[in-house]
């Protein structure tokens, strides 16, 4: 069974960078789609972007050019990295697997909240 | 970028009854729809796809429908473990967006 699992600070400081890693097991991060969505305090859902099985990304243009998704496929994990954060990036975080082709997410993660804070 | 409007934000029920939560895109998503549930203090979990299409393992009682800019998720004989916050998701164009939920509740 796929299983993903989200890990990182649940308090970053303001101007700082978030970074997440999503943890996966039970299939190959070479395979499908991968991405994150945030949902903020208030219920508003945020479409990040993702990562594909080749190592290619798409990007939400309000982010692009804050954020950064990466893989490393020895440890199937991938993360992201969001810089410059205000209080405006507090929010739970998850990773997910995308459906190629279709781009809805099939498998989640718990989620992680992050605190934007000084 | 597709404005989803999700309706109602928040909804209650009997049990066995049926309950419909809808969701109105801005422009045409040619079906490009996914339903999702999520219950307190858990990871959202995918119900519906393609408008219409149940993802493996969701009970019968769940349903998509709709086409062009109008989607319905209807509930059939709600139970108690339906409750949930219900939220649709638009992939027909980047960037992908969200309705902004649906809370169910039994009364």
């Amino acid at each position: 069974e796929v299983q993903l699992q989200e890990s990182g600070p649940g308090l970053v400081k303001p101007s700082q960078s978030l970074s997440l890693t999503c943890s996966v097991t039970g299939y190959s991060i070479t395979s499908n789609y991968w991405g994150w969505i945030r949902k903020f305090p208030g219920n508003k859902m945020e479409w990040i972007g993702h990562i594909s099985y080749s190592g290619s990304t798409s990007y939400n243009p309000s982010l692009k050019s804050r954020i950064s998704i990466t893989r490393d496929t020895s440890k199937n994990q991938f993360f992201l990295q969001l810089n410059s954060v205000t209080t405006e990036d507090t929010a739970t975080y998850y990773c997910a697997r995308v459906v190629p082709g279709s781009f809805y997410f099939d498998y989640w993660g718990q989620g992680v909240m992050v605190t934007v804070s000084s | 970028d597709i404005q989803m409007t999700q309706s109602p934000a928040s909804l209650s029920a009997s049990l066995g009854e049926t309950v419909t939560i809808e969701c109105r895109a801005s422009e045409d998503i040619y079906n490009g729809l996914a339903w999702y549930q999520q219950k307190p203090g858990k990871s959202p979990q995918l119900l519906i796809y393609n408008a219409n299409s149940l993802h493996t393992g969701v009970p019968s009682r769940f349903s998509g429908s709709g086409s062009g800019t109008q989607y319905s998720l209807k509930i059939n004989s709600l139970q108690s473990e339906d409750v949930a916050s219900y939220f649709c998701q638009q992939y027909y164009d980047y960037p992908f967006t969200f309705g902004s939920g649906t809370k169910l509740e039994i009364k």
